[in-house]
């Protein structure tokens, strides 16, 4: 069974502060990984994706993976009220079908 | 452009009545797929459709989940005989390939009385 996991959280940061998110996978054979923002009531708004090692940078956000230790991260920068939802994990195994992580509830406190 | 749309936005329903919920993906987007959110949980895959391909059917949690698609254009998920448990958010995302991003309906939520 190809998984992905997220700590659940909630992780509350601060106004300003940097959050971080964190994604393990177990299939070794991914090749795509999409941070996707999910609002309270709302559907999932993809927000990011990388598919080499090392950091993809856009506006406030940050996307980092390591493939060897099976791991991708977002990074986002001055986190905003705005930024508070639950942010889902997505990687596309070596098939076509994006498995998602449960999410992590971030809140970002003003 | 115009988004992934599905109809209807919520629907209440009793339990055994049959529902058709309709999804209108991106256009020129091969691929498209149904989750199904239950309250406070993660996404359930359930149905993928690419093209003319047969559907990957492996996510359908009975038999009384079933999914069409005519070609690349709208996709209906019938639910039939429903049950309390089938209570949640049918969520539709379209990709314009294979593997590549999807991009997310806004969602039927669906209620059973």
């Amino acid at each position: 069974q190809k998984e992905v996991e997220q700590n659940s959280g909630p992780l509350s940061v601060p106004e300003g502060a940097i959050a971080s998110l964190n994604c393990t996978y177990s299939d070794r054979g991914s090749q795509s990984f999409f941070w996707y923002r999910q609002y309270s009531g709302k559907s999932p708004e993809l927000i990011m994706f990388i598919y080499s090692n090392g950091d993809k940078e856009d506006g406030r956000f940050t996307a980092q993976l390591n493939k060897a230790s099976q791991y991708v991260s977002l990074l986002i920068r001055d986190s905003q009220p705005s930024d508070s939802a639950t942010y889902l994990c997505a990687v596309r195994g070596s098939n076509y079908k994006l498995t998602f992580g449960k999410g992590t509830l971030l809140t970002v406190n003003p | 452009g115009a988004g992934v749309s599905q109809s209807p936005s919520n629907k209440v329903t009793e339990k055994g009545k049959d529902v058709e919920l309709r999804c209108d993906p991106i256009s020129g987007h091969t691929a498209l797929y149904w989750y199904r959110q239950r309250l406070g949980q993660g996404l359930e895959f359930l149905i993928y459709f690419q093209g003319n391909s047969a559907p990957d059917k492996s996510g359908l949690p009975s038999d009384r989940f079933s999914a069409e698609r005519t070609g690349e254009s709208v996709s209906t998920l019938t639910i039939q005989r429903t049950q309390q448990e089938d209570s949640a958010v049918y969520l539709c995302a379209s990709s314009l390939a294979e593997g590549s991003e999807q991009y997310f309906g806004p969602g039927t939520r669906l209620t059973v009385t």
